[in-house]
């Protein structure tokens, strides 16, 4: 079965510089959620979409930004980086339903090393 | 604000035992709760999804119990192998009033399982 993919799985950036991940979701799940994940820490919620608007938005700094495309893809841009953003970055789809919530499908993650 | 806790937070046993993890969440308003197995620096797993309605879910060796009015959840792992050894992670989805449910992790329960 299709998952969720994820690119690319390790990227290292110096500070103050840019980065992009990508989330492609299951076929036909209509939801993308992004969580951060760092060293020893629990992940948390950034920013979620649906029918690519933005559906609800946590803990992201500023200089994140994530959009989601026609294709249900989403984006998540990372600019003037700091070495706290070192994390492991995962995204998830789901699809939506009206009378529940579903299981969220984790992809394998993005290893952000900022150095 | 949905807070989820894990206890023990690590755990180690010898090959062959029986364990019992614990998850409590402090709002019981929720639509299911979600175990998670994370292997060092790898992506999430899915194991088990209870909906709200279930008592509790089957899954191999795996067990999770959920009894929603006590805010809390229990994944019983039987005949416990090496191959187990990993933190695991429980979470359940709140909404902050849009139509996507994002997940509150606990902090996860390290296991060793020792031959």
């Amino acid at each position: 079965a299709a998952g969720v993919i994820q690119s690319p799985r390790h990227l290292i950036k110096e500070k103050r510089e840019t980065a992009t991940l990508k989330c492609y979701p299951i076929p036909r799940h209509d939801t993308v959620y992004w969580y951060q994940q760092g060293p020893g820490q629990d992940p948390q919620f950034l920013i979620s979409f649906y029918e690519k608007m933005q559906s609800d938005k946590g803990s992201i700094p500023d200089r994140f930004s994530a959009q989601q495309f026609s294709d249900y893809h989403s984006e998540l841009n990372m600019s003037s980086l700091e070495l706290g953003d070192s994390a492991l970055y995962f995204c998830a789809s789901s699809p939506l339903r009206e009378d529940s919530t579903d299981t969220q499908y984790f992809g394998p993650g993005t290893r952000l090393t900022v150095l | 604000k949905q807070e989820v806790t894990q206890i023990p937070a690590a755990l180690s046993v010898p090959e062959g035992e029986n364990l019992v993890l614990n998850c409590s969440f402090t709002d019981s308003a929720i639509y299911n709760l979600q175990w998670f197995r994370q292997d060092p620096g790898k992506g999430l797993t899915s194991l088990l999804l209870i909906q709200s309605s279930q008592r509790e879910q089957t899954s191999g060796r795996l067990n999770a119990s959920l009894d929603k009015s006590s805010g809390r959840s229990t994944l019983y792992i039987a005949a416990s192998q090496p191959g187990d050894s990993a933190t695991y992670l429980c979470a359940v989805p709140s909404n902050s009033g849009g139509s996507n449910y994002k997940l509150t992790f606990g902090k996860g329960t390290l296991l060793t399982v020792n031959p």
